[in-house]
């Protein structure tokens, strides 16, 4: 079974700055089956990017995504204020598995 | 509008059983596989059951397995997730999502409802 680990688990930074949020694998995956969710507080989750670097529809391209292998990469290059969530990655295609999550917070 | 709406939550005595509706609408929902995802009060995302299409094929978590059952009526857009046996454990958010339509199995989620609440006590 596999297994995703998100680092870290939290991350306070400042509006403006950049976010980088990291999803391991505890089996290689494809880049085809590798996305990323935001759940902002009270809210259902929001796809993000799926295919490791594909943005999902409406998302703005300060959202990036990169990776191969085991170790998968969401980066936001200024965040923000709408940007403080939480986000999850998960692999997908051959079965369902959430990472456990990383919170971005205002420092 | 493109939409889930979830309904069918509430608070359980453990051992009951009871029926989560997600109703589809603003998309063909029968070409669509579906999923129920589930979040207990402060932890993260836990996928509960997937079926395709058309129900030929159906998953399950090996937390819920035998005891839950999905399952859709496409001519009435709806999906359903039938819980029997709860438990405690089982106390979460409960949420519906399509899957993408790419003619391959298993996607991302790309819609989610806003989630129905499940108590078990």
């Amino acid at each position: 079974e596999i297994v995703l680990t998100q680092s870290p688990g939290t991350l306070s930074l400042s509006p403006g700055e950049r976010a980088t949020l990291s999803c391991r694998t505890s089996q290689s995956v494809s880049t085809s089956y590798l996305a990323w969710y935001q759940q902002k507080s009270g809210q259902a989750p929001r796809l993000l990017m799926y295919g490791t670097s594909n943005r999902a529809a409406g998302i703005p391209d300060r959202f990036s995504g990169s990776g191969s292998g085991t170790d998968f990469t969401l980066t936001i290059s200024r965040l923000e204020p709408e940007d403080f969530a939480v986000y999850y990655c998960q692999r997908y295609g051959s079965s369902l598995t959430f990472g456990g999550g990383t919170k971005v917070e205002i420092k | 509008e493109v939409q889930l709406v979830e309904s069918g939550g509430g608070l359980v005595q453990p051992g009951g059983s009871l029926r989560l509706s997600c109703a589809a609408s603003g998309f063909t929902f029968s070409t669509h596989e579906m999923n129920w995802i589930r979040q207990a009060p402060g932890k993260g995302l836990e996928w509960v059951s997937y079926t395709t299409s058309s129900s030929s094929t159906r998953y399950y978590a090996d937390s819920v397995k035998g005891r839950f059952t999905i399952s859709r009526d496409n001519a009435k857009n709806t999906l359903y997730l039938q819980m029997d046996s709860l438990r405690v454990e089982d106390t979460a958010v409960y949420y519906c999502a399509r899957g993408g339509n790419t003619g391959y199995p298993l996607n991302a989620f790309d819609l989610w409802g806003q989630g129905t609440t499940v108590t078990v006590s």
